[in-house]
C-alpha cells in the first residue's frame, strides 16, 4: 500500500547534537512533502515544506530537509538541537492524483536532554 | 490569525453512544480533515471533505461519518462508539493547491467506557 514511513520512532539526543529524522514515502509521480512538529500539550503546526525547485528546503527555527526523489526521501536535519526542540515530529505527503489530500506518516519522538 | 476550533478539548462516552465532534474553521477553506492520532500510528485519515456536502473516505472510515453542510464546519459522527475509539482526533483544513499548508485544531480526547 502506497505511505509515508518514518523509521526512528523515538530519538534521544543531548544539546547541541546533529539531528537526522528519516522519511520515505512510496508514492510515484509528482508529491509535495511537508514536515509537521508538535510541541507537548500544542497543535500540529508547519515546519517546512518541498513544494517544487531546490530540493533542499530551509523551515523555521534552523530546520532542513532535502528531497531526494530517487530515494523516496525527505529527511529532516538540524546541526544543533535545543532543549526546546522536544517535540513529536510528523512527515506528510500530498497524495499524488488527489492534490488536497495529506497523508502523515506514523510520528517521530525527539527529546532533547541539557 | 488563523482558527480551527474544535468543540471539546476532552470527552467521556459511553459504549453504544452516538457521539458528534464538531469543527469549525475561519479561513473559507475547501478542505477539511479528520484525523486520529495513536501513541505509534501517528496521524490516520479518518474522512476527508473537500467541498460542501462533499467527502472521500480515508485509511480509516470504518465506525465513523462525517457532514459537512456549510463550508466552515466538519462534524465527525461515530454512530455507536466502541472502546477501541478511544483516542485523539485532530481536525484540520486546508486551502486548495498541492502546496498549501494545513492547520490543525487543538485536538479532542475521547475517551469510551
Amino acid at each position: 500500500a502506497q505511505s509515508v514511513s518514518q523509521h526512528n520512532h523515538h530519538v534521544i539526543l543531548s544539546e547541541a547534537a546533529s539531528l537526522e529524522l528519516g522519511c520515505n514515502y512510496s508514492y510515484g509521480g509528482t508529491v509535495n512533502l511537508f514536515w509537521y512538529v508538535q510541541y507537548p500539550g500544542q497543535h500540529l503546526q508547519l515546519l517546512l515544506k518541498y513544494f517544487s525547485g531546490d530540493p533542499l528546503v530551509k523551515g523555521i527555527k534552523g530546520f532542513e530537509a532535502e528531497f531526494i526523489k530517487s530515494k523516496f526521501s525527505f529527511n529532516l536535519r538540524k546541526p544543533s538541537v535545543q532543549w526546546s526542540d522536544t517535540a513529536e515530529y510528523f512527515c506528510a505527503v500530498n497524495a499524488p492524483g488527489n492534490t488536497d489530500k495529506l497523508i502523515f506518516g506514523t510520528g517521530t519522538r525527539l527529546q532533547v536532554f541539557p | 490569525d488563523v482558527k480551527v476550533t474544535q468543540s471539546s478539548r476532552y470527552l467521556v462516552k459511553r459504549t453504544g453512544e452516538k457521539v458528534f465532534l464538531e469543527c469549525v474553521q475561519d479561513m473559507d477553506h475547501e478542505n477539511m480533515f479528520w484525523y486520529r492520532q495513536d501513541p505509534g500510528l501517528g496521524l490516520r485519515l479518518i474522512y476527508f471533505s473537500y467541498d460542501v456536502k462533499m467527502k472521500e473516505k480515508g485509511d480509516i472510515p470504518e465506525g465513523y461519518s462525517v457532514s459537512r453542510e456549510k463550508k466552515e464546519r466538519f462534524s465527525l459522527i461515530l454512530e455507536s462508539a466502541s472502546t477501541n475509539q478511544t483516542s485523539m482526533y485532530l481536525c484540520a483544513s486546508r486551502g486548495g493547491g498541492a502546496g498549501t499548508e494545513a492547520f490543525f485544531g487543538q485536538g479532542t480526547r475521547l475517551t469510551v467506557v
